[in-house]
């Protein structure tokens, strides 16, 4: 039960704003998101501990909503460096020790 | 943050034969996960492998296919066994850096390409 990310994929220009999605269907502790290029490790981008949090790394912010179960990341201002795969892990309430279960994953192509 | 390696970053095996794959950290850390990510697809936990015990294993995944060892709080080891073309994959290691609870970080090695003939 793996939670759903949406859009899929998704192609900007540089300098437009994306909005991605992370939905779960059981109740969450946390939300991680990562990003990953083609033939690297995924690299951490930030953590969602609470609801209605939202946490910020340069252009790139994320929201939490605890009572809907699901994130949402927010690419603004998109930059080249944007491009990638973003995962989507989330750490629910009722498991144990920190395991992850990360959704499919959301394409991003930004083009100049 | 923790830096984390893993050897052999890429593999090409025989089907029925077994390689493993080391992941070392810089630092210690209590919990190691292993990965395995197929192509085009997300990340799947194999096993949970924690110093001084057995690993635990997700469903779908058993110790005869998949041992792991972890000696101490820096190194594991996960051998895919038997091997056929469907554990063609990228095995990644994981650990969570600090145990002050559930809000730990998740860090990930650069993972082991893995392609059976």
């Amino acid at each position: 039960q793996q939670p759903v990310q949406s859009p899929q994929a998704v192609i900007l220009r540089e300098g437009e704003d994306a909005v991605i999605n992370c939905s779960s269907s059981k109740a969450l502790y946390s939300v991680h998101w990562y990003r990953q290029k083609h033939g690297e490790a995924p690299v951490f981008l930030m953590i969602l501990l609470k609801g209605g949090e939202q946490k910020g790394h340069e252009k790139i912010s994320a929201s939490f909503n605890e009572k809907k179960q699901q994130s949402s990341l927010y690419l603004t201002a998109s930059q080249l460096s944007y491009s990638g795969t973003y995962f989507c892990g989330t750490l629910w309430r009722e498991a144990a020790g920190n395991k992850l279960t990360f959704g499919g994953g959301t394409r991003v192509l930004v083009k100049p | 943050s923790a830096v984390i390696s893993q050897k052999p970053s890429r593999d090409i095996c025989q089907r029925g034969t077994s390689l493993t794959i080391q992941c070392q950290v810089d630092s210690q850390v209590t919990m190691m996960f292993w990965y395995r990510q197929q192509p085009g697809q997300s990340l799947t936990l194999i096993a949970t492998a924690n110093q001084g015990s057995e690993a635990t294993y997700e469903s779908g995944f058993v110790i005869d296919k998949f041992p792991i060892s972890r000696p101490n709080l820096t190194f594991s080891t996960l051998t895919v066994s038997n091997m056929s073309p469907e554990d063609s994959s990228i095995y990644l290691c994981s650990v969570v850096s600090y145990s002050y609870g559930r809000s730990d970080t998740q860090y990930f090695g650069p993972g082991t390409r893995l392609t059976v003939l």
